[in-house]
């Protein structure tokens, strides 16, 4: 059973470039998550999706900043117009739904570097 | 506000020398409490959920242990594999319990 799967693993891009991270959840998973770990900061909440429903966008940046998670294929995080404070791992995680034991299991990070 | 606080930041353990890593909270209502362990350039490995005070969990030399504002996890006998960062989180009770509430972590070392 494969894990949470990310690409790029590692993607560069020069101040003003759009970034896109994408995220295929666990199988049998419905719900994703999207944190964002800033160097020598812990991992911050960004959002919560459901298939084709954005639950929660509270943690992600008004201006440049959306998500995704279409019906079919993957999650997808998209940054317009990269700027260097944007530099940091993203990461994807994904649970089953609902349920008390709802544990998030974590892919394994897009580390994004803004020149 | 919802505060997860992880001491010490760093600690450094002869293999065999047992120790404990602090996670200390402040939440409105506690729904779950995570930990997790990273290693470097991956995501975070889920190792345990505690729900109530007084719940205990193990799995091989971890043993994670709640109270109202704080958990400890315990690493008995540790072996140089067991280095990495231990993450611990929250979730809070209510509207937004998905939201998992990290602290910054603490950076174990085990040496030969």
């Amino acid at each position: 059973n494969a894990g949470v799967m990310q690409n790029p693993r590692h993607l560069v891009r020069r101040r003003g470039q759009e970034a896109r991270l994408r995220c295929s959840p666990m199988k049998g998973h419905s719900h994703v998550y999207w944190y964002r770990q800033l160097p020598e900061e812990g991992l911050k909440f960004m959002v919560y999706l459901q298939k084709e429903n954005i639950i929660d966008e509270s943690g992600m940046p008004k201006e440049r900043f959306s998500a995704e998670f279409p019906k079919e294929g993957p999650s997808i995080l998209r940054i317009q117009q990269v700027v260097r404070g944007d530099s940091a791992a993203y990461f994807c995680a994904s649970s089953p739904a609902g349920g008390r034991d709802n544990e998030q299991f974590f892919g394994p990070g897009t580390r994004l570097t803004v020149l | 506000e919802d505060q997860v606080t992880q001491s010490p930041e760093a600690l450094r353990l002869q293999e065999g020398e047992s120790s404990s890593l602090n996670c200390s909270y402040t939440v409105s209502g506690l729904r779950g409490l995570f930990w997790y362990r990273q290693d470097p350039g991956k995501g975070p490995e889920f190792l345990f959920t505690l729900y109530s005070a007084g719940e205990e969990k193990e799995k091989e030399r971890l043993k994670a242990t709640l109270t109202k504002k704080e958990s400890f996890l315990h690493i008995t006998a540790p072996k140089p594999e067991d280095s990495a960062t231990y993450l611990c989180a929250v979730q809070i009770s209510g509207g937004s319990n998905y939201k998992l509430t990290f602290g910054k972590g603490t950076l174990l070392t085990v040496n030969p």
